[in-house]
């Protein structure tokens, strides 16, 4: 079985500040890990994705986010935060030949003029 | 431009009655999927699809059917035994065998009982 945990519902930033949004997860053998974005009353929108090397990946709008096999961790980073970051994040994880990805239940972002 | 078109955008229900929601996408996709999102729940797998003229249940299929007769759609019926359909549902597309590319969504549909 595949689990993911985002163990903050919300975080609250300043713009321009870093920010971070946690994630874990468990699967079996090495995993496929997403980010995606989510404003109100739209789909998800694809950020960002770990499958081999690097452990820090680069992604759309400024987000990156670091792999930590050691601590199953795949924690979402902007190095100075916009007000226009505010959404809804979802962690996902899927097996390797899995069609079926498990999200997390979500992170709100808040980002504070 | 390629993508996934979800309509209507906003649905609403009436006691015993049944409603089909559209999924239909242009990227050459074989899997599909429908969630359910509520708030504070994440996304649930309601039907998934790998290929044309085959799907499986997700883990809520209970009170809802689909279909997957052509390759673009795959649309989704909140049959009446759904007592509450109230929800965000989304769907989404992949490549098809399991590969490392992302899932693309559709913006969504409404669905609200009358």
């Amino acid at each position: 079985a595949q689990s993911v945990a985002q163990p903050e519902d919300q975080v609250n930033v300043a713009e321009g500040n870093p920010l971070t949004v946690k994630c874990t997860y468990s699967v079996s053998g090495n995993p496929y890990l997403f980010w995606y974005v989510q404003y109100p009353n739209r789909g998800l929108q694809f950020l960002l994705k770990y499958i081999t090397g690097d452990n820090l990946v680069k992604g759309s709008y400024g987000f990156e986010a670091e792999f930590n096999k050691s601590q199953t961790s795949f924690h979402l980073k902007k190095p100075s935060a916009l007000v226009s970051d505010s959404a809804l994040y979802f962690c996902a994880v899927r097996a390797r030949g899995s069609y079926i990805p498990t999200f997390g239940r979500g992170t709100s972002l808040i980002v504070h003029p | 431009d390629g993508g996934i078109t979800q309509s209507p955008k906003y649905l609403f229900r009436k006691e015993g009655q049944n409603v089909t929601l559209s999924c239909e996408q242009n990227l050459n996709h074989d899997a599909m999927y429908w969630y359910r999102q509520d708030p504070g729940q994440g996304l649930r797998l309601i039907y998934y699809s790998q290929i044309v003229n085959d799907f499986q249940k997700g883990d809520i299929a209970e009170g809802y059917s689909v279909s997957r007769e052509k390759k673009e759609s795959f649309p989704l019926t909140v049959t009446s035994s759904q007592k509450n359909p109230t929800a965000f549902y989304l769907c989404a597309s992949s490549m098809g065998a399991p590969s490392n590319q992302p899932q693309h969504f559709g913006d969504g549909t409404r669905l609200s009982i009358l």
